[in-house]
Parts: structure tokens; sequence; C-alpha cells
């Protein structure tokens, strides 16, 4: 099975700030990566696909970037509505694997 | 309204059964994968099954393989998951996801809101 590695499991930020997620594939994913952002007893939400496709109406400020097993989520300025946990996940190879999630709180 | 809802959640014994149900409403039901997600209590995302559009093709984590079977009804626009010989690891909320459209699987694009699964006794 694929591993996926985020880090860091959590990180403290004002509004304004950039926020940056790494998430690592212990195996040769190329661009087969999504990021989701999950709010407290909401469902996730679908941000990214194809590692650096931002899904439709997801604001500007978030992208995503990386090839093969890094890659990386960036915030460009918090908003007071991105706080939330956001996991990364692959879909190179079943079974479909997601890292542990970061929350980023205040 | 593109949405998922989901039901068939509910209290079950250890070794007991359950079939979850998802109702797609917006988009061509027939055109897309379709997945089923759980998030135990407190935990991370945990992908169960996936099922092709026609139904040729099934998938399915470790864990459930043998117990559960994921089905699909295109002329309900319906996703259904079987589960049987339930455990306690089981327990979580199960999310029935949209995946995308064509030959080959990928990300979940839209999720529904979840239902909740509580194996015990």
């Amino acid at each position: 099975d694929i591993q996926m590695t985020q880090s860091p499991s959590s990180l403290s930020a004002s509004v304004g700030d950039r926020v940056s997620i790494t998430c690592r594939a212990s195996q040769d994913i190329t661009t087969w990566l999504a990021w989701y952002q999950q709010k407290p007893g909401k469902a996730p939400k679908s941000l990214i696909y194809r590692a650096s496709t931002l899904q439709s109406g997801v604001p500007l400020r978030f992208s995503g970037s990386g090839f093969g097993t890094d890659f990386t989520l960036i915030i460009s300025s918090l908003q007071p509505e991105d706080f939330a946990t956001y996991y990364c996940q692959q879909y190179q190879t079943y079974p479909l694997t997601f890292g542990g999630g970061t929350k980023v709180e205040i | 309204e593109v949405q998922l809802v989901e039901s068939g959640g509910d209290l079950v014994l250890p070794g007991g059964s359950l079939r979850l149900s998802c109702a797609a409403s917006g988009f061509s039901f027939n055109n897309h994968w379709m997945k089923w997600v759980r998030q135990a209590p407190g935990r991370g995302l945990e992908w169960v099954a996936n099922i092709k559009q026609d139904g040729s093709e099934r998938f399915y984590v470790d864990s459930v393989k043998g117990r559960f079977t994921i089905s699909r009804d295109n002329t309900q626009n319906s996703l259904f998951l079987q589960m049987n010989s339930l455990r306690a690891e089981d327990t979580a909320v199960y999310y029935c996801a949209r995946g995308p459209p064509g030959e080959n699987d990928g990300d979940c694009n839209l999720w529904g809101r979840g239902t909740l699964v509580t194996v015990s006794s």
C-alpha cells in the first residue's frame, strides 16, 4: 500500500498568513493526488485534483504543486473560513489512501 | 441541485448487518465512478470501496473484503453498501462520494453529508 504522510499534523496561524502543508507519498504517484478540506462536523470538500488543478469554485488563494512523491498545498493568505483540517489522497493505486490530516487552527 | 444523500446508518450489534444507501441527484449518475469513504470518530478518512459506472469493476480496502459489497442501481441513481459481519472497528461516519467520469477512477469531487454506523453491544 502507498503510505501518505502529511506534515505538520497541526499548525497555528493567523488571518492573512501564508500556510504551507506537505504531503509525501511512499512511492511515485506522478500527479495522482487530491487535496480536501474538512470542517468540524461537516463532509470533506474537494479542493484540488491532479496535484495542482483547482476544483471549480475554489478560491485562488489555494494552490497545489508537486510531482512524484512530494506535494504541497499552499494557502496564500489565510481567511477565517479556512480554519479546518486538510487531507491529501493518492489515487495512483488501490487501495486509495489518505494522509493523516493537517489541522489549521488559530 | 447537485447532491448526494446517504441513509441507512444505525446502531447494530457486532456480527450484524446493515445496508447503506446513497441517493444522487443533479448530475448524470451513470457517467461516474462512485465510492464509499468512512471516518471513525476523531480519526482521519479511509477509503472503503469503489464501483465503476456499469458495475463491472469493484474494489475494496482489505479490511472489508468478503464482508462488504458495493453496488449501484443506475435506473434509480442510487449507490449501496451492504455491510455484513460488522465489527466495532467499522464504527464510523460513512460518506458517499462521486468519482470522475470516464474509464479511469480518480479523486472524490463531490461528497454527501454522511451517515453514522455504530457497532456496539
